[in-house]
């Protein structure tokens, strides 16, 4: 059974920094290009960033470009998403996201359940 | 960027009802469309891509057409845990969603 698990969130000051990670079973992690969409409250779903299988190749939404970087770790079968000079518009659960097939755009065929990011002094 | 745009926006209808949501691509995005269900506190769930395929265990009252700029996920007889709000995701170039169709009694 695939499973996608997101921690870290939690409370951060306007300019502060995070870390989120999503734990991954239940498939080939390896083979599989992820990635990070996020839901402020009550609003719809946000792009923010994707990282290729081997890592070799990330993107990142215009809104968080320069100041949150993807990783991930193959041998962990983990993804990271460092944040940093956090701002009130950040505040948004988080969610990881597997991509369906083994290119790099592709639906998301599996989520995890979120985790929650809120920007507040 | 790409940008997807979702109407309505809300929809009101009736266990039994055909519903149709429509999504426009601002290029066309050849079929690399997906649609997904959300219910509330819940994550999105993936019901449709390549804008017609449909995803393992998803109910076969849950179809999509299009192609190019226009697409529809068509809901052949509302049932009531259809009751979500609905996005339109392209996958042409990087990834956008649409705004969402909330489907509400």
């Amino acid at each position: 059974e695939v499973q996608l698990v997101e921690s870290g969130g939690g409370l951060v000051q306007p300019g502060g920094s995070l870390r989120l990670s999503c734990a991954a079973s239940g498939f080939i992690f390896r083979n599989y290009a992820m990635h990070w969409v996020r839901q402020a409250p009550g609003k719809g779903l946000e792009y923010v960033s994707a990282i290729s299988s081997d890592g070799d190749y990330t993107y990142y939404a215009n809104s968080v470009k320069g100041r949150f970087t993807i990783s991930r770790d193959n041998s962990k079968n983990t993804l990271d998403l460092q944040m940093g000079s956090l701002r009130s518009e950040d505040m948004a659960v988080y969610y990881c996201a597997k991509g369906e097939g083994s290119s790099w755009f592709e639906s998301y065929d599996y989520w995890g359940q979120g985790t929650l990011v809120t920007v507040s002094s | 960027d790409i940008q997807m745009t979702q109407s309505p926006s809300t929809l009101s209808a009736s266990v039994g009802d055909r519903v149709t949501i429509t999504c426009r691509a601002s290029q066309t995005i050849s079929r690399w469309l997906a649609w997904y269900q959300q219910k509330p506190g819940k994550a999105p769930k993936l019901l449709i891509y390549k804008a017609s395929t449909s995803q393992s265990g998803v109910p076969s009252r849950f179809s999509g057409s299009g192609s190019g700029t226009e697409f529809t996920l068509t809901i052949s007889s509302l049932q009531p845990d259809d009751f979500a709000t609905y996005y339109c995701q392209q996958y042409n170039t990087y990834w956008t969603f649409g705004q969402g169709t909330k489907v509400e009694i």
